[in-house]
């Protein structure tokens, strides 16, 4: 598709378990974004990639989290030791560049529910 | 830190009416704000941005107004359309930032 996927778009797992979130940014876009979106609340940065290299990790909860991207394409984020308080919304955006006049292209995101 | 903020977790608007989302920001840095749109189960998508230079931008139904000595920006939607049902972001960001801050966002109900 022309948008960028994420997947899964649920996932329910154990307390303690570890997580792989995906996503696909729109072909060519260098820029990806991740996000987490709590119950309630607005969108909270995680982490940031220019092509493979994430210059801003600032947003990560814990070293819990981790993200990697390859190819300057996909993108995953992993969560190590899942807690409750992990479960969210988690959201994926690229653009084509980075710029704070970038608007960015959003998937539907991945619900995660720690039980 | 909430840098930027959206007070009204709600709206309701009669369909044809003017709907106005307020959002206020606290660091004079910022350079762009932008409006995103999210339905239900599915990601935000753009709506509109306005640059710091200026103090309004238009786009069909939609204008976004900047008042950088309050610190306060607002979407206004008119004339507003149940299908404008959504919820309503604000994101902030500049030329000296890795990232965008967002609003908690305005749940805007358009009632036929």
């Amino acid at each position: 598709g022309a948008g960028v996927s994420q997947s899964p778009s649920n996932k329910v797992t154990e307390k303690g378990k570890d997580v792989e979130l995906r996503c696909d940014p729109i072909s060519g876009h260098t820029a990806l974004y991740w996000y987490r979106q709590s119950l309630g609340q607005g969108l909270e940065f995680l982490i940031y990639f220019q092509g493979n290299s994430a210059p801003d990790k600032s947003g990560l909860p814990s070293d819990r989290f981790s993200a990697e991207r390859t190819g300057g394409s996909v993108s995953t984020l992993t969560i190590q030791r899942t807690q409750q308080e992990d479960s969210a919304v988690y959201l994926c955006a690229s653009s084509p560049t980075h710029g704070g006049n970038q608007p960015q292209h959003f998937g539907d995101g991945t619900r995660l529910s720690i039980l | 830190d909430q840098q930027v903020k959206q007070n009204s977790p709600s709206l309701s608007v009669q369909e044809g009416r003017i709907s106005i989302l307020n959002c206020d920001y606290t660091n004079s840095m910022f350079d762009y704000f932008l409006w995103y749109k999210k339905y239900p189960a599915e990601g935000p998508t753009f709506l509109i941005s306005i640059s710091s230079i200026k103090d309004k931008n238009e786009d069909g139904r939609f204008t976004v107004f900047l008042n950088k000595s309050a610190k306060h920006l607002s979407l206004h939607i008119v004339p507003s359309q149940p299908g404008d049902s959504a919820v309503y972001f604000c994101a902030a960001s500049g030329n000296n930032f890795n990232k965008f801050y967002f609003g908690s966002g305005t749940k805007l109900n358009v009632k036929p």
